[in-house]
């Protein structure tokens, strides 16, 4: 194990569901991030916490709303989802200022 | 922001062949170029990286080349074995605090017996 864990790891919604995802390293790092992966963009970026504040955003929709409430947890709240949004969702983590990324086993999400 | 390209797409080798990768960049100023492997059903996990400083790193049948000039790596597998069939991801600093990293579109390597 690399030391960062997401749950669930499977999950079906439907477009009027709220879920969340969640992400805990136990790394003792100070940066975490949210990337989706799917066939059209293989690992693309959606949100980038450092020392607990948000300092990219990258233009995601605002149907996915990211909460990192300190340096080892990372939730990503979902809610009014497409079935676009389907896909594999990693979270990973690294010291300030870059470096190795240690990600998660993802969350595949499914939205009906 | 970072661009980075990634060819090929896929990649197709015979056990024993070589394999490359390679990877351009357009922010002269990334300084860091890591190459992450995902393997089926699994995580994307770093496999070596290079900086800077260097134009060369090698790690048993692994090697990054970096060629700042023309703002190009390339990974270069040796004696490939079935086990190296993947998805092989570049990466580049984004511009912005260097944080993130931007991540090339990925290559698929099917290594034949």
């Amino acid at each position: 194990e690399t030391g960062v864990t997401q749950t669930p790891r499977h999950l079906v919604m439907g477009m009027t569901n709220k879920k969340s995802l969640k992400c805990e390293q136990h790394l003792g790092h100070n940066a975490m991030y949210w990337y989706k992966q799917s066939a059209k963009k293989p690992l693309e970026l959606m949100f980038v916490y450092s020392l607990e504040e948000r300092v990219e955003n990258n233009s995601v929709p605002s149907r996915f709303s990211p909460e990192c409430p300190n340096s080892s947890h990372l939730f990503l709240h979902l809610h009014t989802l497409q079935p676009e949004d389907s896909a594999l969702y990693l979270c990973a983590s690294s010291q300030e200022g870059g470096g190795e990324q240690y990600f998660g086993p993802g969350t595949r999400l499914t939205v009906t | 922001g970072e661009n980075v390209e990634q060819h090929p797409s896929t990649l197709s080798v015979q056990e024993g062949d070589s394999a490359v990768i390679k990877c351009t960049y357009s922010d002269s100023a990334s300084n860091y170029f890591p190459w992450y492997k995902q393997e089926l059903g699994k995580r994307p996990q770093l496999i070596i990286d290079i900086r800077s400083n260097v134009g060369e790193k090698k790690d048993q049948r692994i090697a990054v080349t970096l060629n700042k000039t023309a703002k190009h790596f390339s990974l270069h597998i040796t004696e490939t074995q079935p086990e190296d069939s993947a998805v092989y991801f570049c990466a580049a600093p984004m511009d912005t605090g260097r944080r993130a990293l931007t991540f090339g579109s990925g290559t698929r390597l099917q290594v034949q017996p």
